[in-house]
């Protein structure tokens, strides 16, 4: 079975660009969450979405939004970047058991 | 809320040291219990889970009761090796309402030969 894969690994943006992080979960799961990982503020929560519908949300403003497809793959969008936006994005599908499979991350520099 | 606490880090050990990383929880229903790891530059895995009380995870010489009386769920094992250093996670997976998976802020362990 392939794991969660997330598009791209690595990229590099300037203030004010936006992006758009990929991720396709493990074939079967419904529920994608999205993480940003950062050395001071360690794992944070950014949303779930099961069945194309966002079911959990984190503390995170407006700038940060996401969306999932018919087939489970997910994306999330960052609009107008600022530098502490810089971190690694990792993604996770979750199986009928509460267990996270995750992605290798998506790791975002803002310059 | 649901919420999961776990032991600041960093913790540094010799080899063949007995390791023990705290975690405890408060959940409002009956959660299951998990211990992500993270290895250097990849993303978590699963090292060990228990969906009930009393149960024992276990997984590469790793350990960790569900104790509901004292709602925790503390990982130990009796020997690190270099190997183990990484960052480990504690979580729990509520299975009523939107069945949120809450995270601890992780706890690093280094292990030094």
């Amino acid at each position: 079975k392939a794991g969660v894969t997330q598009t791209p690994r690595y990229l590099i943006k300037t203030r004010g660009q936006q992006v758009t992080l990929s991720c396709s979960p493990i074939s079967g799961h419904r529920s994608v969450s999205w993480y940003q990982q950062t050395p001071g503020q360690g794992l944070q929560f950014l949303f779930e979405y099961f069945s194309e519908t966002q079911r959990n949300k984190g503390n995170f403003p407006g700038r940060f939004s996401g969306r999932q497809f018919s087939n489970s793959r997910s994306e999330m969008n960052v609009s107008t970047l600022e530098l502490g936006d810089s971190a690694l994005y990792l993604c996770a599908s979750r199986d009928n058991g509460g267990e996270l499979f995750f992605g290798e991350g998506s790791r975002l520099t803002v310059l | 809320g649901n919420s999961v606490t776990q032991m600041e880090g960093p913790v540094t050990l010799s080899e063949e040291a007995f390791l023990t990383i705290n975690c405890t929880y408060t959940a409002t229903g009956y959660p299951s219990l998990f211990w992500y790891v993270q290895y250097p530059g990849e993303g978590l895995q699963l090292l060990l889970k228990a969906t009930k009380a009393d149960d024992k995870g276990s997984n590469k010489g790793f350990e960790a009761t569900y104790r509901k009386e004292t709602t925790s769920f503390h990982l130990e094992k009796g020997s690190v090796q270099v190997s183990d250093s990484a960052v480990y996670f504690c979580a729990l997976w509520d299975s009523g309402g939107y069945q949120k998976v809450t995270f601890g802020t992780g706890t690093k362990l280094q292990v030094i030969p």
